[in-house]
C-alpha cells in the first residue's frame, strides 16, 4: 500500500513567485494534516482536514497560505506570494480516524527554498 | 497550551552505549504521547506511542519510552547504540482539540553515533 506521497520533493522559487504543493494521503485515510518545520526549530500544526472540511486552520501562518481539498481526496497548500521566511519542509500527513491513539503516518516532506 | 519540551538538541553516543533522549510533557490532563523519527532526507516514521495502556511502551528498531507522570516525562531508551539509529527523534504529545486529536511535536534531538 503507498504511503502518503508529497510533490515537489524540493522547490527553490524567488521571492514573490508562487508555489503549490501537492499531498496524496493514504487511501481511505479521511484525516489530512499539514506541518512546517522551519530550519532549526520545530514542526509546526498548519491545519487539519477531514474529508474536504477544514477541521482546524490556527496553525495557518497567514492568508498566504491556502489549503484545499477539493473532494476529500489529494491536497494542495499554496504558497503566495512566497516570502524568505517561508523556507523549511512542508510535511503532510494522513490518518484514519482522528481519535488519540490514531497514527497519523507523514510522507516525506516538500523541501521548499525562497531566495 | 500542550507542549513538549526535548532536553538537548544534539546527542553523541558510542557504538553499543545507550541511548537516552529526554522527553517533558506539560499537561493538565492524561495526554498521548509519541516518539517519531526522521532518517536523512525522509519523512517522520513513527517509533512509538503512548496511549494510557502499559506505561512502559515498546516500539520498533529496539527503542522504548517509558511513560511516568510524576515527572512528566516520556523518555526514549534504547541498551545499545547502532550506527543506523543517527537520525533526528521527535516526541509528540497530542489532546483533544474540537474532536480531533492532534500532534504537538518539540524541537527534536539529532541523535550522533560514533564507531
Amino acid at each position: 500500500e503507498a504511503g502518503v506521497t508529497q510533490f515537489p520533493s524540493h522547490s527553490v522559487i524567488e521571492k514573490g513567485q508562487t508555489v503549490t504543493l501537492r499531498c496524496d494521503p493514504i487511501s481511505g485515510h479521511d484525516n489530512l494534516y499539514w506541518y512546517r518545520r522551519v530550519m532549526g526549530k520545530e514542526i509546526k500544526f498548519l491545519l487539519h482536514f477531514v474529508k474536504e472540511s477544514k477541521q482546524d486552520e490556527s496553525g495557518m501562518p497567514n492568508n498566504r497560505f491556502l489549503a484545499e481539498r477539493t473532494g476529500g481526496t489529494y491536497s494542495t497548500l499554496k504558497v503566495q506570494p512566497a516570502e524568505l521566511e517561508d523556507s523549511g519542509v512542508y510535511f503532510c500527513a494522513s490518518s484514519q480516524g482522528a481519535s488519540s491513539g490514531n497514527t497519523i503516518y507523514f510522507g516525506e516532506g516538500s523541501w521548499l527554498t525562497v531566495v | 497550551a500542550q507542549s513538549v519540551t526535548q532536553l538537548g538538541s544534539h546527542v553523541s553516543v558510542s557504538e553499543g552505549a545507550l541511548v537516552l533522549l529526554r522527553c517533558n510533557y506539560s499537561s493538565s490532563v492524561p495526554p498521548y504521547l509519541f516518539w517519531y523519527v526522521q532518517y536523512p532526507n525522509q519523512g517522520l516514521q513513527l517509533l512509538l506511542k503512548y496511549t494510557s495502556a502499559a506505561t512502559l511502551v515498546k516500539g520498533i528498531n529496539g527503542f522504548e519510552a517509558e511513560f511516568k507522570k510524576s515527572e512528566t516525562s516520556f523518555h526514549l531508551t534504547k541498551p545499545s547504540a547502532h550506527m543506523s539509529d543517527a537520525a533526528e527523534y521527535f516526541c509528540a504529545v497530542s489532546y483533544a482539540s474540537g474532536g480531533s486529536y492532534i500532534p504537538t511535536f518539540g524541537r527534536g534531538t539529532s541523535l550522533i553515533v560514533h564507531p
